[in-house]
Parts: C-alpha cells; sequence; structure tokens
C-alpha cells in the first residue's frame, strides 16, 4: 500500500526567509506525486506536480519541488517566502495506471511572520 | 470559467437530521470524490466516483451516502448515523488519469446545533 508523510506538522519562518517543507512517500510501485496548498476556508489549489523527466519541478507562487527517487521524498521549496503564503501545504501522490485517486499526507502549516 | 462549486459554504444540522451537500462540476470530468477535514487529520476520501451511475466507498463512509445519476453532480447526505459530522467537506474531480490532478471546490462547513 502506498503512504505519504509530512514531516513537520508545522513550520513557522520569518518573511524573506527561505523554507522547507518535506514530503517522504512509500510505494513499491511507480507513482506521480502533487503539492497543493490550502488557504483558509478555502479549497486546494495545484502548486505543482511530478509526472516524469527533470527531477526539479517549478510551480505557481515561485515554489519548486525535487523528486529524489532513491530517498522517496518530494521536498518543497521556496527561496524567500511573504506573508501571503501563510497557508497549509499537502503532498499527494497517485499510483501509476490506478485512475486519479490521490492519497494526502497530513498536511503543513506554513506561518509566515513578518 | 470551468470549475467545481460546493454549496452550501456553510450549513447546521440538527440532531436526528440528514443533510446533503452539493457539488456540481462544469470541467467535463469522469471522476468525482468526497473528502472530510478535521484540524490536524488532513483529507480523508469518503466516496468517489468514476463514471455515471457507479461509485465507491473510501476510508470513512460511514454515515454517509452518495449518488451519481449525472456527470455534473455528485452530492452527499450526511446521515443521523454520522455522529460526529462537524466537519469540513471538499468535493473534487478529476479525468480520472493518475497524471492529471485533481480539482478542489471551496468546501461546505458543517456544524451541528
Amino acid at each position: 500500500a502506498q503512504s505519504v508523510t509530512q514531516l513537520d506538522s508545522q513550520v513557522p519562518v520569518f518573511e524573506e526567509a527561505p523554507v522547507e517543507l518535506r514530503c517522504n512517500y512509500s510505494s513499491s510501485v511507480s507513482v506521480y506525486l502533487f503539492w497543493y496548498v490550502q488557504y483558509p476556508n478555502q479549497g486546494l489549489q495545484l502548486l505543482l506536480k511530478y509526472l516524469s523527466g527533470s527531477t526539479l519541478v517549478k510551480g505557481i507562487n515561485g515554489f519548486e519541488a525535487e523528486f529524489n527517487k532513491s530517498q522517496t521524498s518530494f521536498h518543497l521549496r521556496k527561496p524567500s517566502v511573504h506573508i501571503s503564503d501563510t497557508a497549509e501545504y499537502f503532498c499527494a501522490v497517485s499510483v501509476y495506471n490506478q485512475g486519479g485517486k490521490l492519497i494526502f499526507g497530513q498536511g503543513t502549516e506554513l506561518s509566515v511572520k513578518p | 470559467d470551468g470549475g467545481i462549486t460546493q454549496s452550501p459554504k456553510y450549513l447546521f444540522r440538527k440532531e436526528g437530521q440528514n443533510v446533503t451537500l452539493s457539488c456540481e462540476q462544469n470541467l467535463n470530468h469522469d471522476a468525482m470524490y468526497w473528502y472530510r477535514q478535521d484540524p490536524g487529520q488532513g483529507l480523508r476520501l469518503i466516496y468517489y466516483s468514476q463514471i455515471v451511475n457507479d461509485f465507491q466507498k473510501g476510508d470513512i463512509a460511514e454515515g454517509y451516502s452518495v449518488s451519481r445519476e449525472k456527470k455534473e453532480s455528485f452530492p452527499l447526505t450526511v446521515t443521523s448515523a454520522q455522529k460526529n459530522p462537524t466537519a469540513f467537506y471538499l468535493c473534487a474531480s478529476s479525468t480520472d488519469r493518475s497524471n492529471q490532478p485533481q480539482h478542489f471546490g471551496d468546501g461546505t462547513r458543517l456544524s451541528i446545533l
């Protein structure tokens, strides 16, 4: 069975500092990887996805993520955060050739302080 | 613009009452999903449907029911059997291909009166 672990439930950071949100997954078969962002009282919005090819994926709002197959990780990074990046971030995987069902991590709450 | 519409945004339920949450999509997606979100627990899958007139239980289906009579619509009923219904409910849809993301509505917050 597949699983997703987000290693930090909360990440406080000061404005303009870099941030990394960590995601590890477990799967015996090939997966696709996604990061979503959720602002308070809203639905989830896709930040970026890794399907194949280059292991460094760029997304919206200046975020990027790196796929590391040997470490089964897909960490999300931003070199300089803004107050507006305060939100909850979810890592998710789907299994190759098994439809669109997603397995989500527990979420990481990013809090950007001035 | 194409998207997913959930209604109402806020809903209150009395003890012993069934309530229905609406989810409509105009993305022409085959698959639709319902999730429950509680603080600190991420998203938990309640039901999903890959095609009209068919649906499958997710991880926490007890106390919930769904129907999929039309491609565009996937309503969720929270029955009186669901003893702890207070949560944020999210509907999503996708093309049902594993390399395509799910698209989400803005959610319905259900509370007990």
